[in-house]
């Protein structure tokens, strides 16, 4: 079974763009979950997918969207990029999203460099 | 909310030798705890799991931890360690609303020939 991708796997934008993010889950999994590494404040939590709805977001600027599809496909979208959204984005896929019950598989991530 | 706290944030071992990470908790109620694993350049990789049954727990790679609730400590250890060990560890708490992982800060574990 193929793992949970993403693409791209690298990108660089300039401040002031807008940049678009794609993650497909492991097939059979509905739930997608994004999150934000960077150095200085480690993995954050930015939003989670269920069935097409966001069920739980964590504690982003509105800068930061998401969406996902009826395949369960998902994107996520930063707009007005800042130097400080440098960093790599990781999405993770589980079968209903209990992440405390259930086993997330994470993909290689996006690594996003604004200049 | 869940939290927790990662006590070193660099780890030095001989291979070979005993691994130990360490790892306290903050949790409202029982939580579920997980270690995963992050090589360079790699995903994230989930090592075990605690989701309130046993509370020694083996994980992948010769890896366990034991749930400690008297000492709100969850750590990782390893009875010997392999040089593709080295890799960036990460203590885990699922949150409140059970959608989301919180993350500690990550411990570096290198290890030396």
């Amino acid at each position: 079974k193929a793992g949970v991708t993403q693409t791209p796997r690298y990108l660089i934008k300039t401040r002031g763009q807008q940049v678009t993010l794609s993650c497909s889950p492991i097939s059979g999994h509905r739930s997608v979950s994004w999150y934000q590494q960077t150095p200085g404040q480690g993995l954050q939590f930015l939003f989670e997918y269920f069935s097409e709805t966001q069920r739980n977001k964590g504690n982003f600027p509105g800068r930061f969207s998401g969406r996902q599809f009826s395949n369960s496909r998902s994107e996520m979208n930063v707009s007005t990029l800042e130097l400080g959204d440098s960093a790599l984005y990781l999405c993770a896929s589980s079968l209903a999203g209990q992440a405390n019950q259930e086993t997330q598989y994470f993909g290689p991530g996006t690594r996003l460099l604004v200049l | 909310a869940q939290s927790v706290t990662q006590l070193d944030s660099h780890v030095s071992v001989s291979e070979g030798t005993p691994v130990l990470l360490r790892c306290n908790y903050s949790s409202s109620y029982s939580p579920s705890l997980f270690w995963y694993v992050q090589h360079p350049n790699k995903g994230l990789q989930l090592l075990l799991k605690y989701t309130s049954a046993a509370t020694l727990v083996k994980g992948i790679n010769g890896f366990e931890a034991e749930f400690k609730k008297s000492e709100t400590s969850f750590h990782l250890t390893k009875p010997s360690a392999h040089m593709s060990d080295a890799a960036e560890y990460f203590c885990v708490v699922s949150a409140n609303s059970g959608y989301a992982l919180n993350f500690g800060k990550g411990t570096s574990l290198l290890v030396t020939p």
